[in-house]
């Protein structure tokens, strides 16, 4: 079972809308979170952390953790064609050493249409 | 700032064939990783290294050799490649291994005639 599970696989949203993609987990033991991007033939790039409940804005970009439900959201506001790409939810355990290593969803692709 | 380089880019290889796949990076970090890309899949951990002489297997270990050289590098073996396998495999770092940012490489992309 995929213990990190994101939704949509896909998502098409027009130049300036909000985008909003959705992380689960089911594993109640994992308590941070990331979001990684990939554009197209590169390496993802971390966007985001988010460790305690609630919100967290960097810019355009908002996480929002729930760790009760054990779902993290990403909101994208005025969406930019550039914000195009892969998007990665990861996530690891509380705990150090081994158990602190990350765990990916299978990504969502946004495009952003001009 | 820092940067990771993976080589070669691209590589082609023949069914059974030995491979490897090398990585270094300059942040001075102490912990690198492989991971392997597969489309729909997402990353999946062949092995990592939290600091210089430590090896340790991810979910994906199975058909797959690993070195830490040195601090800065970090290679990958394919022991014997699949036919028609097709794949990206990233390499990254972090400060540790205790909930700190990844940063990726640009990918090596291997096919397996």
């Amino acid at each position: 079972q995929q213990k990190v599970q994101q939704s949509p696989e896909s998502l098409s949203v027009p130049e300036g809308g909000m985008a909003s993609l959705n992380c689960t987990s089911s594993d109640r033991n994992f308590q941070y979170f990331w979001w990684y991007r990939q554009h197209s033939g590169e390496g993802p790039k971390a966007l985001m952390s988010i460790f305690s409940d609630g919100d967290k804005k960097e810019g355009r970009f908002t996480a929002h953790l729930n760790k009760a439900s054990l779902h993290v959201s990403l909101h994208i506001r005025d969406s930019q064609p550039s914000d195009s790409a892969l998007y990665f939810c990861a996530a690891s355990y509380n705990s150090g050493g081994s158990n602190a290593k990350l765990t990916f969803g299978k990504g969502t692709k946004l495009s952003v249409k001009s | 700032g820092g940067i990771i380089t993976q080589t070669p880019k691209f590589l082609i290889g023949q069914e059974g064939q030995k491979l490897t796949l090398k990585c270094q990076q300059n942040f001075n970090h102490d912990t690198m990783y492989w991971y392997r890309q597969d489309s729909g899949k997402g990353l999946r951990l062949i092995y990592y290294s939290i600091t210089e002489n430590d090896l340790q297997k991810g979910d994906l270990s199975e058909g797959y050799d690993a070195s830490r050289e040195k601090k800065s590098s970090f290679s990958l073996t394919v022991t014997s490649a699949q036919k028609n396998e097709m794949a990206v495999f990233l390499c990254a770092s972090s400060r540790d291994i205790n909930q700190d940012t990844q940063y990726f490489g640009p990918g090596t992309r291997l096919l397996v005639l």
